[in-house]
């Protein structure tokens, strides 16, 4: 079966950096994106990575490993405003978007 | 700016009655998507659609239907409503299903049944 894996629940401190896994083990990959959802709120898109590597967007990178079926967000320079659910979600073979149960970060002051 | 809309952000409904869920997109988008978010089970999609009147089950298509007779409206049936489709539901839609097109959500219709 197809299967992505993220952490419950993390907490960080205001200012810190924090990086949050997603393993995944899909029938193909075809790219993998990451969403930040505020509480009760609409997912809204982050990053995608379809190559090895990092991608720095502002505060936000994303790294990816095939080989490894690994990525983690890291976010940097922590505000109040970034406590939220980080969605990990790879595209598979047939073009289909599985997604990760989430990962609820806290800030705290 | 792109946009997304749901019918209603919050809905309460009988069991056995019918329920309709509506979208709508002003991006043009050929594929839409409706998934069920619930706690610690992530997206879960139930239908999606790729184009008017084209539909491909998800991974939970029991207990559901879809209708898309224009292209920016994609609707969500539950034609005899029961208690464990409590959920919120969340409308996306997107240009392609390849490459780094993201999905655009639309707010979520909590829905609750008693």
């Amino acid at each position: 079966g197809q299967n992505i894996d993220q952490p419950t629940e993390m907490t960080a401190t205001e200012g810190a950096i924090v990086q949050i896994n997603c393993t995944y083990q899909t029938s193909g990959f075809n790219g993998l994106f990451w969403y930040q959802q505020h509480a009760g709120e609409a997912p809204t898109f982050l990053s995608y990575n379809v190559l090895d590597g990092l991608e720095e967007k502002g505060r936000f990178s994303s790294f990816l490993s095939r080989s490894k079926g690994y990525s983690y967000l890291l976010l940097k320079e922590l505000q109040m405003k970034d406590s939220a659910s980080y969605l990990c979600a790879v595209t598979d073979s047939n073009y289909q978007l599985i997604w990760g149960a989430g990962t609820k970060l806290i800030i705290k002051p | 700016d792109v946009k997304v809309t749901q019918s209603s952000r919050y809905r309460v409904k009988r069991t056995g009655e019918k329920v309709f869920l509506e979208c709508v997109q002003d991006m043009d988008h050929e594929n839409m998507f409706w998934y069920r978010q619930d706690p610690g089970l992530g997206l879960r999609l139930i239908y999606f659609s790729y184009d008017v009147k084209m539909k491909e089950k998800g991974d939970i298509p029991e207990g559901y239907s879809v209708s898309r007779e224009k292209k920016e409206r994609f609707s969500l049936i539950l034609e005899s409503a029961s208690t464990n489709q409590t959920s919120m539901y969340l409308c996306a839609s997107t240009v392609a299903l390849t490459g780094a097109y993201e999905q655009y959500f639309g707010p979520g219709t909590r829905l609750t049944v008693t």
